[in-house]
């Protein structure tokens, strides 16, 4: 089956950099995906990677590496509007589909 | 572009009782998703359609959830009878062929069993 561990709660300053880790466990690792939730609201994609490496967009960056099974999503120029949940997705690929796996969030804090 | 749609946004039942979701995914997406986020959690993915066929459905509590998608556009997810532990917001997502690494998602339907 598959597995993610990421932080569950992130406090940062306004203005600030922060940076949310992953790691996964899984077989027939496809690739990484980024998501944002605000309170109440729904999930949002933010950022893909299926390669090792930088994805760049706007403030919000995310990186893999497949060797280590680790992924991180940064994002810099921190405003207050960036308070929400960050979830982490594993994708996957078995029996001709592919399949998604969300992490249980990390819950991002913006103070001023 | 018109995004997922779902109805109803809020539902509320006793315990027992039977409940049904709907949603309307993107216009020409193919693979239509469902899940169950139950509150401080990340969405767990109940049932995955590939058009009108299910491709995978092995977190689904069989015994009680029924979900379909008989012309391969909208899909009603059902609950029936419901437990109290079925609290929680259910998500439908949907993607395109061509960027399947990319989950569309609805805004979901609270619900809540007393």
């Amino acid at each position: 089956g598959q597995s993610l561990e990421q932080p569950s709660e992130v406090t940062a300053v306004e203005g600030a950099i922060v940076q949310i880790n992953c790691t996964y466990q899984t077989s027939g690792f496809y690739g990484l995906s980024w998501y944002q939730q605000h309170d109440g609201g729904a999930p949002t994609f933010l950022s893909y990677n299926g390669l090792d490496g930088l994805e760049e967009t706007g403030r919000f960056s995310s990186f893999l590496s497949r060797s280590d099974s680790y992924g991180y999503l940064l994002l810099q120029e921190l405003q207050m509007k960036d308070s929400a949940s960050y979830f982490c997705a594993v994708r996957d690929k078995s029996g001709g589909y592919q399949k998604v796996t969300f992490g249980i969030g990390t819950k991002l804090q913006v103070i001023p | 572009e018109a995004g997922v749609a779902q109805s109803p946004r809020y539902k509320i039942i006793e315990k027992r009782q039977s409940v049904a979701f709907w949603c309307n995914p993107i216009s020409g997406h193919a693979t239509l998703y469902w899940y169950q986020q139950i509150l401080g959690q990340g969405p767990k993915l109940l049932i995955q359609f590939q058009n009108n066929g299910v491709v995978d459905d092995s977190q689904l509590p069989k015994d009680r959830f029924s979900a379909e998608r008989l012309k391969g556009v909208d899909s009603t997810l059902k609950i029936q009878p419901a437990k109290l532990e079925d609290s929680a917001v259910y998500l439908c997502a949907s993607t395109h062929w061509d960027r399947e690494e990319t989950q569309y998602f609805g805004p979901g339907t609270r619900l809540l069993v007393l």
